[in-house]
């Protein structure tokens, strides 16, 4: 049963700490999406990556944030110092080229608190 | 104004009601999904679509690109449809704009 995998499923830290999800996309899948949700914003996108390259992480505060894909088959999202208003739900997706007709695959997401 | 547009924001039917959730959109588009998020869940896939209409089981969706509109339709909801329905479109390079949801309340 093929899925994307996401770790971990809850964090709760300190304002100022690192905090590193991780990501698995499905075996064979060539495009990863990080994506934030809040209440107030819904789904945000915060990087793309297709073949393992970053193709746009507009969305994504540079100061703090950082994503990487240092092989096929795991995906990163690192935030150096955590603060409380990125307290929110981290998804990863994967998919085949979703960018003009493919199907997006939802991990379950990383429900991140930050103190 | 969001180009993606749900209405109605929330919903709550008796079980056994037959469902409709709208999505109207401002932009060109070449694929419309429609995802279900269940209470601290993650999300599902329901459909991708481009034209016309699809179905699975209870649900429908259909699209009018003409319109910019779609809307996904429960038959005969239950309590497990209860969750949060959420209309996104893609665009050209990789844009995926997600409406806010639609939170339906199914009571039995």
């Amino acid at each position: 049963d093929a899925r994307v995998t996401q770790t971990p499923r809850h964090k709760v830290t300190e304002m100022g700490q690192e905090v590193t999800m991780r990501c698995q996309p499905i075996l064979g899948h060539n495009t990863v999406f990080w994506y934030r949700q809040t209440m107030m914003q819904g789904l945000e996108l915060l990087a793309y990556f297709r073949n393992r390259a970053p193709l746009d992480d507009s969305g994504m505060p540079k100061d703090r944030f950082s994503a990487e894909m240092p092989d096929a088959t795991l995906a990163t999202l690192k935030i150096q110092p955590s603060e409380p208003r990125d307290s929110a739900v981290y998804f990863c997706a994967s998919g085949q080229e979703p960018e003009y007709t493919g199907e997006l695959f939802f991990g379950e997401g990383s429900r991140l608190t930050v103190l | 104004k969001n180009e993606v547009e749900q209405s109605p924001q929330n919903l709550t039917a008796q079980e056994g009601e037959f469902i409709t959730i709208n999505c109207s959109y401002s932009v060109g588009i070449s694929a419309l999904h429609w995802l279900q998020q269940h209470p601290g869940g993650g999300i599902v896939s329901l459909f991708m679509l481009s034209s016309g209409k699809k179905k699975h089981g209870r649900l429908i969706a259909t699209i009018n690109i003409q319109e910019k509109h779609s809307s996904l339709h429960i038959t005969a909801s239950h309590p497990r449809d209860s969750a949060v329905y959420i209309c996104a479109v893609s665009r050209r390079p990789h844009k995926i704009i997600f409406g806010k949801g639609t939170r339906l309340h199914i009571l039995p």
